[in-house]
């Protein structure tokens, strides 16, 4: 597609259980970031990949997230042992720039439940 | 802490009326992005600042850096109902870090 691509739209889990979230960047795209946007907030950054390295995770907030870009196309953010504060809508993006101070493309986000 | 603020949190206009939003930084910024996020949607890149004092135009929107590079506003002329979503500023507090969003202004028009 034309666009950052992301899946699944939604995820409800329960309290304690693990998620698992995907990310299909813009073909070619050098960089992507993942977000966390709280409801009635600006996103948060929460880490960067320039191809497949992992260049900062300083916005992960806590050793439950975990992400990886393996091949430096697609992307999973994980959550383990999720806790209800986990709750929010986790934006991908995506950028051609080799900076991670540059504009991006976003995607439609995944909305997480945790109950 | 570091911080981006904007004003005002919510606006609601008639259709055809002006509208502005305010963003400020505690902290000089390299540049600055605005974005909009129309309801249930992402956000959408609108334009890039990077110059103190620069103005950029974008049809019936008007974007302005301000001379220290701490704050800067977006100004729509005329609005319409196309114009409905939650818009925000973004900037590095360093060249080279992640981008700090404000918590957005959410604009409303009514016909």
């Amino acid at each position: 597609g034309a666009g950052v691509s992301q899946s699944p739209r939604y995820k409800v889990a329960k309290r304690g259980q693990d998620v698992a979230l995907r990310c299909d960047p813009i073909s070619g795209h050098v960089s992507l970031f993942w977000y966390q946007q709280a409801l009635g907030q600006g996103p948060e950054f929460l880490t960067y990949f320039q191809n497949e390295a992992q260049l900062d995770k300083s916005g992960l907030p806590s050793d439950r997230f975990f992400a990886e870009r393996p091949e430096g196309s697609v992307s999973t953010l994980k959550i383990q042992r999720t806790q209800q504060e986990d709750s929010a809508v986790y934006l991908c993006a995506s950028s051609f720039a080799r900076n991670i101070d540059q504009p991006q493309h976003f995607g439609d986000g995944t909305r997480l439940s945790i109950l | 802490g570091q911080q981006v603020m904007q004003i005002p949190q919510y606006q609601h206009v008639q259709e055809g009326e002006d509208f502005t939003t305010y963003c400020n930084s505690s902290t000089t910024l390299s540049n600055i992005q605005w974005y909009k996020q129309r309801p249930g949607g992402h956000p959408v890149f609108l334009i890039q600042l990077v110059k103190s004092g620069e103005v950029k135009k974008q049809k019936r929107l008007t974007f302005q850096f301000g001379e220290a590079k701490k704050n800067s506003s977006l100004h729509i002329t005329a609005t319409q109902t196309t114009d409905v979503g939650t818009y925000f500023c973004a900037g590095p507090f360093q060249a080279g870090t992640a981008l700090i969003f404000g918590k957005g202004t959410t604009l409303s028009v009514s016909s």
